[in-house]
């Protein structure tokens, strides 16, 4: 089957931090430009960071509001994704999906094909 | 950043009902707008991008429509499974944006 399972969520204390991971399975991860999407509780979906693939040498893209707190990075040899998170606010509580941007033989597209099914991060003291 | 508003923020309707929801982004953003379904507790579902095309195995009932920065999403004859949320979200600029989403709901 093609999906995608983050794991690594949990409760930390704010100023902490978190690293989640996303295993891919039944799809060519390499090809692919990957993301994080996050969803705060009962609110909409916001942005997060992006790593492109190999050949567009692995560029990330943060959103500006974890810019400097966050990093993605990705193991294309273990289709795995990841998420570092830092000084981690009340306001990172979500829960945070991986996502696939749908690519073609002209390239990827920020559009997202293919979604995990969340991890959610609390953050309280 | 470019702003996307979605209307309205819920709807209520009927199964059969024709259903239109609309997106309307701060600036041009081309064709480059994508729909999104998402049902209390799932991850979303990827429905149509360029604005217009349908995502495969999503059903024709869904179809979307519009350019520039005016956009509308219509499901022509609602079914039970339908209801959940909408979003739509904009691929033109960094960063990418998503709108504030649309219930629908049964009436």
């Amino acid at each position: 089957d093609v999906e995608l399972v983050e794991s690594g969520g949990g409760l930390v204390q704010p100023g902490g931090s978190l690293r989640l991971s996303c295993a891919a399975s039944g799809f060519t991860f390499s090809d692919h430009y990957m993301d994080w999407v996050r969803q705060a509780p009962g609110k909409g979906l916001e942005w997060v960071g992006r790593i492109r693939n190999r050949p567009d040498s692995y560029i990330t893209e943060y959103a500006a509001s974890v810019k400097g707190r966050i990093t993605v990075s990705r193991d294309d040899s273990k289709n795995s994704l990841f998420l570092q998170m830092n000084s981690l606010k009340t306001e990172d509580a979500a829960v945070y999906y991986c996502t696939r941007e749908k690519c073609d033989i002209s390239g990827c597209y920020w559009y997202f094909d293919l979604w995990g099914r969340g991890t959610l991060v609390t953050v309280s003291s | 950043d470019i702003h996307m508003t979605q209307s309205p923020s819920s709807v209520s309707a009927s199964v059969g009902d024709r259903v239109t929801i609309t997106c309307r982004a701060s600036q041009d953003i081309g064709s480059w707008l994508a729909w999104y379904q998402q049902k209390p507790g799932k991850a979303p579902k990827f429905l149509i991008y360029a604005a217009s095309s349908l995502q495969s195995g999503v059903p024709s009932r869904f179809s979307g429509s519009g350019s520039g920065t005016d956009f509308t999403l219509t499901i022509s004859s609602l079914q039970p499974e339908d209801f959940a949320t909408y979003y739509c979200q904009q691929a033109n600029t960094f960063p990418l944006t998503f709108g504030g989403g649309t219930k629908v709901e049964i009436k």
